[in-house]
């Protein structure tokens, strides 16, 4: 069936430095794709998404890019801060409905 | 503008039991859907609902299933527990439309013993 993967499980950074989680989907008929965030204990927590009209996306210190020669897709944080620290999901919409694919997550730590 | 809400927070239940977990989405959201997420699985569709009728599926089997009602609130029941039911259960909250933001409670945790 349709998947969507990520290339890393973790990722460290320093505190202030950028962020950038990656992801790769193979439904190519997807159109939507969406970011999200989960702390500990809560639910996953909308952050940006992108449709496949666009490769780029920017919202408040983040940017989605969305290649669909390669079907992959990242999150880049900007300037990222210890509250970012948390496990990061990519979603692949499809093109039907409101069934989400989503990748394994990549946990990402920040260092003071 | 209230979130989407699940009930309850926790539960405990012994295998062989059946389980009804709840979700209220948000006003004027007619789309509910039900995921499942483990540390092995991560997170995985169920199903979801759109105007009390089953919209998609998900790969799970039959002791899997769910509702909705006419106010949107929607149920999900699993029967017949098993030990590897043990998980979160995630309700997302959408407007009527695909392709949508899809907004998330903060789950059922469902322990099976």
């Amino acid at each position: 069936g349709e998947s969507v993967g990520l290339h890393l499980p973790t990722l460290s950074v320093q505190e202030g430095d950028n962020s950038i989680i990656n992801c790769a989907y193979s439904n190519s008929a997807s159109d939507y794709f969406i970011w999200y965030k989960q702390e500990s204990g809560k639910g996953p927590q909308f952050i940006i998404d992108i449709r496949s009209n666009m490769d780029k996306r920017q919202g408040q210190r983040v940017t989605v890019l969305l290649n669909k020669t390669v079907k992959h897709l990242s999150l880049q944080i900007a300037a990222t801060q210890p509250g970012d620290s948390a496990v990061y999901f990519c979603a692949d919409g499809g093109n039907a409905g409101n069934m989400l694919t989503f990748g394994g997550g990549t946990r990402l730590m920040v260092k003071p | 503008k209230a979130g989407v809400t699940q009930t309850p927070r926790y539960l405990i239940k012994t295998r062989g039991q059946q389980v009804t977990l709840s979700c209220s989405p948000i006003s004027g959201h007619r789309s509910v859907s039900w995921y499942q997420q483990t540390p092995g699985q991560g997170l995985q569709f169920l199903f979801e609902y759109f105007s009390e009728t089953q919209r998609n599926k998900g790969n799970f089997p039959g002791r899997f299933s769910g509702r909705q009602f006419s106010n949107s609130r929607s149920e999900m029941n699993v029967s017949t527990l098993e030990l590897g039911d043990s998980a979160l259960y995630l309700c997302a909250s959408s407007t009527d439309r695909g392709g949508t933001e899809a907004f998330f409670g903060q789950g059922t945790r469902l322990t099976v013993v």
